[in-house]
C-alpha cells in the first residue's frame, strides 16, 4: 500500500520558519520525482516544488514566487521528502500536500496534507 | 505560466453523462503527447489521479470515467454517474514548468 504521511504543520507567525516532512513507503521512492503542492482556502491548488531523482542529480525546480524562501530536499535513505519554509506570509495559510510520480510531472501520489496557518 | 480555465459547477443526473471541460491559453502537446491530467477530490480528502496524458487511466480507475482532446481543449467524461462521483474535479498541464491546475468543476447531483 501506497502512503505518504507528512508532518510538521501548524500555526506560527509571520516571518517565521516552518519545516515540512513526508515520510513515504509503498512505492520506487529512489527513482520518484518527488513534490510539494498547496491548496488554499479557497480550494486553488498550486504546484511549489519538485526534486528530481539521483539518475537527474536530484535537479530541484520552484515556483517563482516561493524561490528563495522554500527549500526542498530529500532523503533516499529514508524515502522521505522535505520542504523548508523561511519568513512565512498570510498568504501561505494552506494544505501542503506531498505528492510523488515518475516523470511527465503529474501526480501519481497523495499523502492526505498537512495544515499550515501563518497568522499573528 | 499556462492558464486552465474549468466551469465552477456542473449538475448531473444519476445514470446520465457528466462531461467536464478544460481549456488552456496554450497549447499543452508535445512531441504526441498532451500534457494533460485529471484528479478527483472529495470533501476532506486530498486529490486522486484519474486520467493522465490526456486519456490514459490511471491504476485503480473504473472504466466510467475517460479523457480527451489535443492542444488547448480537453474533456473529463464520467459515464454513467454515480453518487460517488459527487467530488470537485482538477485538471492539471504538466507541458511547461510550473505545473498549473484548472479551479476546478465541483459535480452534484440533480
Amino acid at each position: 500500500e501506497v502512503q505518504l504521511v507528512e508532518t510538521g504543520g501548524g500555526l506560527v507567525q509571520p516571518g517565521n520558519s516552518l519545516k515540512l516532512s513526508c515520510a513515504t513507503s509503498g512505492f520506487t521512492f529512489s527513482t520518484a520525482w518527488m513534490n510539494w503542492i498547496r491548496q488554499t482556502p479557497g480550494k486553488r491548488l498550486e504546484w511549489l516544488a519538485q526534486i528530481e531523482d539521483k539518475s537527474n542529480n536530484y535537479f530541484i525546480s520552484y515556483l517563482e514566487s516561493v524561490k528563495g524562501r522554500f527549500t526542498i530536499s530529500r532523503d533516499d535513505s529514508k524515502s522521505s521528502v522535505y520542504l523548508q519554509m523561511n519568513n512565512l506570509k498570510e498568504e501561505d495559510t494552506a494544505i501542503y500536500y506531498c505528492t510523488g510520480g515518475y516523470g511527465y510531472n503529474y501526480f501519481d501520489y497523495w499523502g492526505q496534507g498537512v495544515m499550515v496557518t501563518v497568522s499573528s | 505560466d499556462i492558464v486552465l480555465t474549468q466551469s465552477p459547477a456542473l449538475a448531473v443526473s444519476l445514470g446520465q453523462r457528466a462531461t467536464i471541460s478544460c481549456k488552456t491559453n496554450q497549447n499543452v502537446d508535445y512531441y504526441g503527447n498532451s500534457y494533460m491530467h485529471w484528479y478527483q477530490q472529495k470533501p476532506g480528502q486530498q486529490p486522486k489521479l484519474l486520467i493522465y496524458l490526456a486519456s490514459n487511466l490511471a491504476s485503480g480507475i473504473p472504466a466510467r470515467f475517460s479523457g480527451r482532446g489535443s492542444g488547448t481543449d480537453f474533456t473529463l467524461t464520467i459515464d454513467p454517474v454515480e453518487a460517488d462521483d459527487t467530488a470537485t474535479y482538477y485538471c492539471q498541464q504538466s507541458r511547461n514548468l510550473p505545473p498549473t491546475f484548472g479551479g476546478g468543476t465541483k459535480l452534484e447531483l440533480k
